[in-house]
């Protein structure tokens, strides 16, 4: 079966703009999830999603933002985008909201210059 | 509430074996174990519940001990595919977010 597929998986942005990064879960996996990674803070969690609410929250400022469609699909904002945004945020769907490993999908590398 | 990993880097020569160790502040529910190669995504390797068995697949096995809070990762005469950077994620009890440690960075040599 296909994998967790996110688009785009590289981005170039200037600071101030915002940014739009969709992920596409395995079919049957309703819980979304998704991590900033980093060489120094390694993988910091963002927020979780399931069945379109958002479970969880990490520490990040409120210009970060998600929602979670139907279908399960996901999407993360980030508003006034800043140098250390710059970062590889990975999407991670799972069959329930506990007790079961993540897929991770491939990544979005965002560069912000 | 990030969980703690040691070491954070291993040197092995192939055949050796290796133990990662994670433990956490908090009352755990389950700890999940991912290895990642580098420039690609992270890859579930398993998940030990608490109240569960020890999880083990070929060479590579974990336990929980639950009274700690800690978990330990063993790698059995290690191989060069075993390279990477192995990562432990927590879920605490009554929150279902996981949380990963930094990392153990394992290099493999012939």
């Amino acid at each position: 079966k296909a994998g967790v597929t996110q688009t785009p998986r590289y981005l170039i942005k200037t600071r101030g703009q915002q940014v739009t990064l969709s992920c596409s879960p395995i079919s049957g996996h309703r819980s979304v999830s998704w991590y900033q990674q980093t060489p120094g803070q390694g993988l910091q969690f963002l927020f979780e999603y399931f069945s379109e609410t958002q479970r969880n929250k990490g520490n990040f400022p409120g210009r970060f933002s998600g929602r979670q469609f139907s279908n399960s699909r996901s999407e993360m904002n980030v508003s006034t985008l800043e140098l250390g945004d710059s970062a590889l945020y990975l999407c991670a769907s799972r069959v329930q909201r506990t007790s079961y490993g993540y897929t991770f999908g491939s990544g979005t590398r965002l560069t912000v210059v | 509430q990030q969980p703690v990993q040691s070491p954070q880097a291993v040197i092995l020569r192939e055949g050796e074996d290796a133990v990662i160790n994670c433990s956490s502040s908090k009352a755990l529910y389950s700890v999940h174990w991912y290895r990642q190669k580098h420039g690609e995504a992270p890859v579930f390797l398993m998940i030990l519940l608490k109240g569960g068995e020890q999880k083990g697949h070929d060479k590579i096995s974990a336990s929980f001990n639950e009274k700690k809070q800690q978990s330990s990762l063993y790698l059995t005469a290690s191989q060069l595919s075993y390279s990477g950077t192995y990562f432990c994620g927590t879920e605490i009890v009554g929150d279902d977010k996981i949380i990963f440690g930094k990392g153990t960075r394992l290099h493999i040599l012939p």
